[in-house]
């Protein structure tokens, strides 16, 4: 099992939209439609802002969007603001009750 | 208020042993799957193990080669994970989750230091 893949580092202006991907393969993101993203602020817990690849929990700004195409999960942040600045992690279903995550994607906001 | 709240981190000698638990409360525990992650430093997120609601399904990561052991009691709305044989590489912050496949509700975590 080796780690989905994501850019170690994105960044955007405010206002701007940002796009971090995350690569996987038809075992995990490829096949199951169970792609979580997290936001973790330094020394925070992680916190849960996608799920199901493309749904939003209670209280998450309709700013951030999941989507998927093919091995490759996309997280996508718009209208950038100071605060989204943060650590983003994707995770996948891997089959036999099992979860993978991704390396993290530090985003600046300029 | 849901809560999640590790204990049991603390300085280990790599081979040795460790229990770590995490104590739940502002949720039905007793149906919910539950999970340990954890952090090494400054790196990234690693998932460890899960647990069904009522503990008979328990699944791991292939990398632990079963040295971690993860339970649960519904009584005491606790969950556990058992580590044995210790290594430098466990260093982490270890957090419990609870969740199916996206967890969402994390603790604060409880930080393992596997060192001589």
């Amino acid at each position: 099992q080796s780690a989905l893949t994501q850019p170690a580092s994105v960044s955007g202006s405010p206002g701007q939209s940002i796009t971090i991907s995350c690569t996987g393969t038809s075992s995990d993101v490829g096949t199951y439609n169970l792609v979580s993203w997290y936001q973790q602020h330094p020394g925070k817990a992680p916190k849960l802002m996608i799920y199901d690849v493309t749904k939003r929990p209670s209280g998450v700004s309709h700013r951030f969007s999941g989507s998927k195409s093919g091995n490759t999960a996309s997280l996508t942040i718009s209208g950038l603001q100071a605060e989204d600045e943060a650590g983003y992690y994707c995770s996948s279903y891997a089959g036999s009750s099992t979860l993978l995550f991704g390396g993290g994607t530090k985003l600046t906001v300029l | 208020e849901v809560q999640l709240v590790e204990s049991g981190g603390v300085v280990v000698q790599p081979g040795g042993s460790l229990r770590l638990s995490c104590a739940a409360s502002g949720f039905t525990f007793n149906d919910s799957t539950m999970h340990w992650v954890r952090q090494a430093p400054g790196k990234g997120l690693q998932w460890v193990s899960l647990i069904t609601w009522n503990g008979a399904g328990t699944h791991y990561a292939d990398s632990l080669s079963g040295r971690f052991t993860i339970s649960r009691d519904n009584t005491k709305n606790s969950l556990y994970l058992q580590m044995n044989s210790l290594r430098t590489e466990d260093t982490a912050l270890y957090s419990c989750a609870k969740g199916d496949y996206s967890l969402d509700f994390w603790g604060q975590g409880t930080l393992v230091t596997v060192s001589s």
